[in-house]
């Protein structure tokens, strides 16, 4: 199987700051990858696919990028709904497999 | 609106089973492989199980392969999971989520039937 791994796995940032996740799989995926934002309470949500894809409707400020083992998906500003935790989750070989997560809150 | 909206969560003794329904509205169903997903109390995701466009191929996380079974009615747009020899580690919130359209990424998310056992 695939490991995921998430870093950091855990942010304290500032309304406006530059957010930038790292995340690791154990063997190659190429492009497949896609990062999360999951709420309090909430279902998760898609933000990124194929590693650098912007998911309908998600604002412009959220970026991804990498292929093969490594990935980072950034918040180029962070805003005040962005506040969530974020997972990837690699769609290369069964089983797929989620990152631990990295939970984002304000500083 | 795409919609997913699953049903059947509740609480259930070691070693019961029970069935998860998921029904989609807003897409054409049949098109999509069809995911469950997992998420146990303060925890991570944790993908469970998948089922291809017309049922064929089907694919389980080792932890609950011989005991859970996916699978899909496209004609009433529905997804289920049937969950047999449920054990305390089972207890989670589940999400049945759709496929991507071009490649098998989570897509779309439902909101959740919580399944506790105890």
């Amino acid at each position: 199987d695939i490991q995921m791994t998430q870093s950091p796995s855990s942010v304290s940032a500032s309304v406006g700051d530059r957010v930038t996740i790292t995340c690791r799989a154990s063997q190659g995926i190429g492009t497949w990858l896609a990062w999360h934002q999951q709420k309090p309470g909430k279902a998760p949500k898609l933000l990124i696919y194929a590693a650098s894809s912007l998911q309908t409707g998600v604002p412009s400020r959220f970026s991804g990028s990498g292929s093969g083992a490594d990935f980072t998906l950034t918040i180029s500003s962070l805003q005040p709904e962005d506040f969530a935790t974020y997972y990837c989750q690699q769609a290369n070989s069964f089983p797929f497999t989620f990152g631990p997560g990295t939970k984002v809150d304000i500083k | 609106e795409e919609q997913l909206v699953e049903s059947g969560g509740g609480l259930v003794q070691p070693g019961g089973s029970l069935r998860l329904s998921c029904a989609a509205s807003g897409f054409t169903f049949s098109n999509y492989w069809m995911n469950w997903v997992r998420q146990a109390p303060g925890k991570g995701l944790e993908w469970v199980a998948n089922i291809n466009q017309d049922g064929s191929e089907k694919y389980y996380v080792d932890s609950v392969k011989g005991r859970f079974t996916i699978s899909r009615d496209n004609a009433k747009k529905s997804l289920f999971l049937q969950m047999n020899s449920l054990r305390a580690d089972d207890t989670a919130a589940y999400y049945c989520a759709r496929g991507g359209t071009t490649g098998n990424w989570v897509a779309f998310w439902g909101q959740g039937t919580l399944v506790t056992v105890s």
